[in-house]
């Protein structure tokens, strides 16, 4: 099956700091790329959608000066949460479409779980 | 509008109980997919299965069993013979299909498994 992977799996960066997280699609190519954030016992909130080349489509609510999406290949896709805060602690699942068939098959990764201190 | 509801938050059973997690969905779209991914402690989501608006079969695999029924837009999930492995928290989930494979999460609702 599809594998989608994220690195890195944990981090702890200060508040004020910049960090950014990888989603690679390790052997296929995806379309489309999504990011959610999933906070401590809620459910996974979708923030942006980005197609390799263009710009991400943020969800209202969603700073796109502060989440920078980045992605340059059909393999990877980055978001960079710029000077973090304590509030922007949370896990941040990305998946990656493909088409296949009528459906757009969509997989996801392992998640990125952040700490702002 | 589109949006999935769980409307149990928690629900704890003693193995080998039955248990059903329900959803209900709401979309305007006549072509849409629900899903249900169970979220184990690690946090990383498991599929557990696909269903688009055309196909209303109810569905087994092994121990899990789905209610799909569009008249109460209803798309639920049993477990039979619960065990503690099945402890997890479960997401309903809708992809309209206007929306170009976005997915739209229930709250999630917590299964506790106790031995």
């Amino acid at each position: 099956g599809a594998v989608v992977s994220q690195h890195p799996s944990w981090v702890i960066c200060k508040s004020g700091t910049s960090v950014k997280i990888e989603c690679r699609s390790l052997d296929f190519q995806a379309t489309t790329m999504f990011w959610y954030r999933q906070f401590p016992k809620q459910s996974l909130m979708l923030m942006a959608t980005s197609n390799e080349g263009s710009k991400a489509t943020y969800e209202q609510g969603v700073e796109k000066d502060k989440f920078l999406i980045n992605h340059a290949s059909l393999t990877l896709s980055t978001l960079t949460v710029t000077s973090a805060h304590p509030e922007d602690s949370s896990f941040y699942i990305c998946s990656a479409s493909a088409r296949e068939g009528d459906l757009n098959e969509q997989y996801f990764g392992p998640g990125t779980r952040l700490t702002v201190t | 509008a589109q949006k999935v509801t769980q409307a149990q938050t928690e629900i704890s059973v003693v193995e080998k109980e039955d248990v059903t997690l329900d959803c209900v969905y709401e979309t305007r779209d006549t072509t849409y997919y629900l899903f249900w991914y169970k979220q184990p402690p690690s946090g990383e989501l498991v599929f557990l299965i696909r269903r688009n608006s055309f196909d209303e079969q109810n569905e087994i695999s092994g121990r899990y069993s789905w209610n799909f029924q569009k008249s109460t837009s209803s798309f639920n999930f049993t477990i039979t013979a619960s065990q503690v492995v099945d402890s997890a928290v479960y997401f309903c989930a809708l992809s309209p299909y206007s929306s170009a494979s976005k997915i739209i999460f229930g709250s999630g609702t917590r299964l506790s498994i106790r031995p």
